[in-house]
């Protein structure tokens, strides 16, 4: 069975503060895909990125970055000089790599930033 | 372009009352569909999932049920609505093998 864990349920900064939210997860397949999505007060699930199980390199995309190490099982997320419009729920979720292959994800830490 | 669509986005409906929601999807072909609801202030909780007409699997014991009577249509349904059906329904689609889900933009359900 997969398993995802954010053990953080909500975090506050300030604005500018660097920020990490954590994901730990479980799977017994060689082959998964781990996802970052986030879900602003609209409700709507906004697609951040996607890595495979087999690309262990660390990705940044503007001022957010993803540091995935396999050795630990997790995938964590950066924010660099957070914003308010940084504020949302954030979601890790795993795949596996099956034609039916379901999205797990983890309950979500909520990100709330202030000026 | 592959859009999917979901509606309503908001219903309120009276514990006992019926309930269908749909979901559809355009631009590709035999998607993998899937319904998640998330429950006020939790994660996501996948509900059903289809890999093909009229094939339906369920992750869930609970009050509701799914069909998929087209390629790319998706319904939701229930015959009596129960309290604790509250929640934001999202509908999904995927082609597997690790490629992206995407999401359709959640129908709210409040039941009284």
């Amino acid at each position: 069975a997969q398993k995802v864990t954010q053990a953080q349920t909500e975090i506050s900064v300030v604005e500018k503060e660097d920020v990490t939210l954590d994901c730990v997860y479980e799977t017994r397949d060689t082959t998964y895909y781990l996802f970052w999505y986030k879900q602003p007060p609209s409700g709507e699930l906004v697609f951040l990125i996607r890595r495979n199980s087999f690309d262990e390199q660390n990705e940044i995309s503007g001022r957010y970055s993803w540091n995935f190490q396999k050795s630990t099982s997790s995938f964590n997320f950066t924010i660099t000089a957070s914003q308010v419009v940084d504020s949302a729920v954030y979601f890790c979720a795993l795949s596996g790599y099956g034609t039916a292959s379901k999205l797990t994800f983890g309950t979500g830490t909520r990100l709330q930033v202030t000026l | 372009s592959q859009t999917i669509h979901q509606w309503p986005a908001t219903l309120v409906q009276p514990v006992g009352s019926p309930l269908s929601l749909e979901c559809t999807v355009e631009g590709t072909s035999n998607p993998n569909l899937y319904w998640y609801r998330q429950a006020a202030g939790r994660g996501l909780q996948l509900l059903f999932y289809s890999v093909g007409i009229g094939q339906i699997s369920s992750e869930v014991p609970q009050n509701l049920s799914a069909s998929r009577p087209q390629d790319r249509q998706f319904i939701l349904s229930s015959k009596k609505l129960l309290l604790s059906d509250s929640g934001f329904y999202l509908c999904a689609w995927s082609v597997g093998r690790g490629h992206g889900y995407t999401f359709g933009s959640g129908t709210r359900l409040t039941v009284v």
